[in-house]
């Protein structure tokens, strides 16, 4: 299947530092890319839609100054969250479908926030 | 009323056995029907992907999707401890642009 690939795995930071994640689609163009957040033993749940080239949009209830969302090319978008907090602690996902469009996910970042 | 509904377990089995894994949804927009394997503190990997009514087979793994009943199924033959996992069915309509995840069922397969 096709390959998504994120980076970094696992990241430990400050509270007050900001953190970029990094997805790309390495043998596939994809001009959308979804965001998820995941809590221990729960499903996941869309943050947001990266369109390339254009601004992303967020779901409800999701801040868009605090996680910043950039999709500059047709193979990269990145999630930066801005002056983590403890309470950002998690695990970020993301995915990009391809042109038959089938999902497939990165292996997901874990955030912690000291 | 959730979009998608799945029993979350947790499901234990001994190995050799055969699972059965279900979803109902309410939505009867919905054509595209996957199935992903998570393990823990992994992303989701996809298994299973059909977009019509009846049965798709590979390997193990067996695909049904039932549109009249908004029911979609995965089976697992001859289960492994290796398929020990959460399971999550996911559902898409034709713009596919949101993809609705179910919950979830963790099955444990018992050596």
């Amino acid at each position: 299947g096709a390959v998504v690939s994120q980076h970094p795995s696992w990241v430990i930071c400050k509270s007050g530092t900001s953190v970029k994640i990094e997805c790309r689609s390495l043998d596939f163009q994809a001009t959308t890319m979804f965001w998820y957040r995941q809590f221990p033993k729960q499903s996941l749940m869309l943050m947001a839609t990266s369109n390339e080239g254009s601004k992303a949009t967020y779901e409800q209830g999701v801040e868009k100054d605090k996680f910043l969302i950039n999709h500059a090319s047709l193979t990269l978008s990145t999630l930066t969250v801005t002056s983590a907090h403890p309470e950002d602690s998690s695990f970020y996902i993301c995915s990009a479908h391809t042109r038959e469009l089938k999902l497939f996910f990165g292996s997901g970042t874990q955030l912690s926030v000291l | 009323q959730k979009e998608v509904e799945q029993d979350p377990g947790p499901l234990s089995v001994p190995e050799g056995a055969i699972v059965s894994l279900n979803c109902t949804y309410s939505n009867s927009a919905f054509q595209y029907f996957m199935w992903y394997r998570q393990y823990s503190r992994k992303g989701p990997e996809l298994l299973m992907y059909t977009y019509s009514s009846g049965n798709k087979e590979d390997g193990r793994f067996t695909a049904q999707v039932d549109k009249s009943s908004k029911y979609i199924s995965l089976f697992i033959r001859d289960s492994q401890p290796s398929d020990s996992a959460t399971y999550l069915c996911a559902m898409s309509d034709t713009s596919y642009d949101k993809v609705i995840f179910g919950p979830g069922t963790s099955l444990s397969v018992i050596p």
